[in-house]
């Protein structure tokens, strides 16, 4: 079976773009969980959804970062205007209900220049 | 709130050394579940292990054992007889029960960085 597939793996953007991740969760998962990882911070939560639904999105660091799951199997995570402290390694993850073991995708890596 | 502590930031063993991760975690629930996870150097994160609160069996896979003790909330992680393969940096982690809402998010250490030494 396909893990949970992220694209691009690797970004690199000037300040004030907008980028877009995208994330295809495993086939019948229906949680799905955006993270990221940085030297200071380590991993950390930034919104997940259930069902399609958001469920918390406490962790998103401000009003430039917007995320969407329009269906199960698929999801992106927006970031506008994009700032050099937005560079991090994002990853995506998905896992089903009384299973709560996350399975995570490669990571796309954000270069924001 | 919860939180995972990992104290060691980095190990190096030997080759064909045994080699224990240590995890400490807080949580004000009940109900709730501990993870391990590796992230190797090429970058993903590879789940291990989930344990649930209720069950304080050891587990050993392989070369890999699991020691969990509620009473010191610890989930501890040993690697019997390391292997270049394992150089890696692991990362403990915990969640709450579900809440009806599916799986909580986790809560991760800050990582231990394992180094086997050939």
């Amino acid at each position: 079976d396909a893990g949970v597939i992220q694209s691009p793996r690797h970004e690199v953007t000037e300040m004030g773009q907008e980028v877009t991740l995208r994330c295809k969760p495993i086939s019948g998962h229906n949680s799905l969980f955006w993270y990221r990882q940085t030297m200071m911070r380590g991993l950390e939560l930034l919104i997940y959804f259930n069902n399609n639904v958001p469920i918390d999105d406490s962790g998103m660091p401000e009003d430039r970062f917007s995320a969407k799951m329009p269906n199960a199997s698929f999801s992106t995570l927006k970031i506008q205007p994009s700032e050099p402290r937005d560079s991090a390694v994002y990853f995506c993850a998905s896992s089903v209900d009384r299973e709560p073991e996350a399975f995570f995708g490669q990571g796309t890596r954000l270069t924001v220049v | 709130a919860q939180k995972v502590t990992q104290a060691q930031t980095e190990i190096s063993v030997v080759e064909k050394e045994d080699v224990t991760l240590d995890c400490v975690y807080e949580t004000r629930d009940t109900t709730y579940y501990l993870f391990w996870y590796k992230q190797p150097p090429s970058g993903e994160l590879v789940f291990l292990i989930r344990r649930n609160s209720f069950d304080e069996q050891n587990e050993i896979s392989g070369r890999y054992s699991w020691n969990f003790q509620k009473s010191t909330s610890s989930f501890n992680f040993t690697i019997t007889a390391s292997q270049v393969v394992d150089s890696a940096v692991y990362f403990c982690a915990l969640s709450k029960g579900g809440s009806g809402f599916g799986n909580e998010k986790l809560t991760f250490g800050t990582g231990t960085r394992l180094t086997i030494i050939p």
